[in-house]
């Protein structure tokens, strides 16, 4: 059975960092593209990065570029992402979920529970 | 990036009735050289992840109920609930894994009349 857990979610103040992390497990983790999509209360999903199954191609969205960085641990099977200089449109559920593929944009067939990330003073 | 706009917004229809959502995306998400809709469909229940209904605009994905079909080409798609049951109240979300970013329509809500 698939299985994602998020992890590191909280409060933050605005400017203030926070790495999420994400335990896969029933699956073959280094063959698949990992992705973080977020959601705000009340909204659509926001795709916020993704990575390559040997973490050699990472690409971000617009709003995150510059501040988030994506990583994995192939030997651990676990997911990261690194999120600095968080403003209060940071704010969100997010989800680390499974790509069909190795590589590339894809649909995501795993999704995780979730983790919140509030972003206040 | 590519925008995609779901209509309705939001719907109600009879238990067991037919109910029809609807997805455009503001460029092509079929790739000519293997005839494939980079399109999928999500199902959201309150306080839950997305799950993934439809793949490749009209694949079902596993365990994912008959009753649930997609069809359309190029950029207008539609996910069809051919019997509405009390389960199937939820928001329902198209995305375009063409290219990235992949993007998601606004959603739309299926409640019961």
């Amino acid at each position: 059975e698939v299985q994602l857990l998020e992890s590191g979610g909280g409060l933050v103040q605005p400017g203030g960092s926070l790495r999420l992390s994400c335990a896969a497990s029933g699956f073959t983790f280094s063959s698949y593209v990992m992705s973080w999509v977020r959601q705000g209360p009340g909204k659509a999903p926001e795709w916020v990065s993704h990575i390559s199954d040997s973490g050699g191609s990472t690409y971000y969205a617009g709003p995150v570029k510059g501040r988030f960085t994506i990583s994995r641990d192939n030997s651990k099977n676990t997911l990261h992402l690194q999120m600095n200089s968080l403003t209060a449109e940071d704010t969100a559920v997010y989800y680390c979920a499974k790509g069909y593929r190795g590589s590339g944009s894809s649909y995501s067939d795993y999704w995780g529970q979730g983790t919140l990330v509030t972003v206040s003073s | 990036d590519i925008v995609m706009t779901q209509s309705p917004d939001s719907l109600a229809v009879s238990l067991g009735e037919r109910a029809t959502v609807n997805c455009k995306s503001s460029q092509s998400v079929l790739y000519k050289s293997n005839n494939n809709n980079y399109l999928a469909w999500y199902q959201q229940k309150p306080g839950q992840p997305p799950k993934l209904l439809i793949y490749w605009a009209s694949t079902r994905e596993s365990g994912v109920p008959d009753r649930f079909s997609g069809s359309g080409s190029g950029t207008d798609f539609t996910l069809t609930i051919s019997s509405l049951q009390a389960e199937d109240v939820a928001v329902y979300f198209c995305q375009q894994y063409y290219n990235s970013p992949p993007t998601f329509g606004q959603g739309t809500k299926v409640e019961i009349k």
